[in-house]
């Protein structure tokens, strides 16, 4: 099992769409949990944290299941700009180690 | 801004040439990284520095090292360099976010080895 899973993308939506996106995590003792963006031949940024408690941040909601070692992304209003790869990022280990998934792509039409 | 820089942006060299990679940080940040992203792999941790001169092997440490002379910079070297080390190299810092630690990147090199 890969250490960290996403879903295969791309994701096509339409504007205004609510889209989901899951990740996986094979190492129970994973501390710390992020969802990253990453434009088109640009470097990720971070996106938010991921709480066991689930946090909002305007249009984005994040959740996590540590029993079921599960992560989720939740894009309510999707907008043109919310076009990119989302990368779903764990910490394993001291020294900030961090493990990224392979990104699902999403895509937001007119 | 994490106050990153990389150098060069863009490079092309050719097989068995040596070639260096700068990272350059401003803000006095303890840890940094260097990453590679391919197609189909995602991004893999090369080496990672948690201290002037303390450096460590990540997952693909392979015909890569890396110096850590002063806080601010952070190299990498590809003493010979090969096709399979086309890529695009990523710098990262570590800094806290919401009471947790995480990452911060450079905008990176694209290097292509012909």
């Amino acid at each position: 099992r890969k250490e960290v899973e996403q879903d295969p993308g791309p994701f096509n939506v339409p504007e205004g769409a609510t889209v989901a996106f899951n990740c996986t995590y094979s190492n129970s003792a994973s501390q710390s949990f992020f969802w990253y963006r990453q434009d088109c031949r640009k470097e990720p940024k971070l996106l938010m944290s991921v709480y066991s408690s689930g946090n909002e941040d305007g249009r984005f909601t994040a959740q996590l299941n540590r029993a079921s070692q599960y992560i989720s992304l939740l894009i309510r209003d999707s907008k043109l700009s919310d076009s990119a790869t989302y990368l779903c990022v764990v910490v394993n280990s001291g020294y900030s180690t961090l493990t990224f998934g392979k990104g699902t792509m999403l895509l937001v039409s007119p | 801004d994490a106050g990153i820089t990389q150098s060069p942006r863009h490079k092309v060299t050719e097989t068995g040439t040596p070639v260096t990679l700068r990272c350059h940080q401003t803000e006095n940040h303890r840890y940094m990284y260097w990453y590679r992203q391919d197609p189909g792999h995602g991004l893999r941790l090369i080496h990672y520095s948690y201290g002037v001169k303390d450096t460590d092997k990540g997952e693909v440490s392979d015909g890569y090292s890396v110096s850590r002379s002063k806080t601010e910079d952070f190299l990498l070297t590809l003493e010979s360099a090969t096709s399979s080390q086309t890529s695009v190299y990523f710098c990262a810092i570590s800094a806290p976010s919401g009471g947790q630690q995480t990452q911060y990147f450079g905008p990176g090199t694209r290097l292509l080895v012909l």
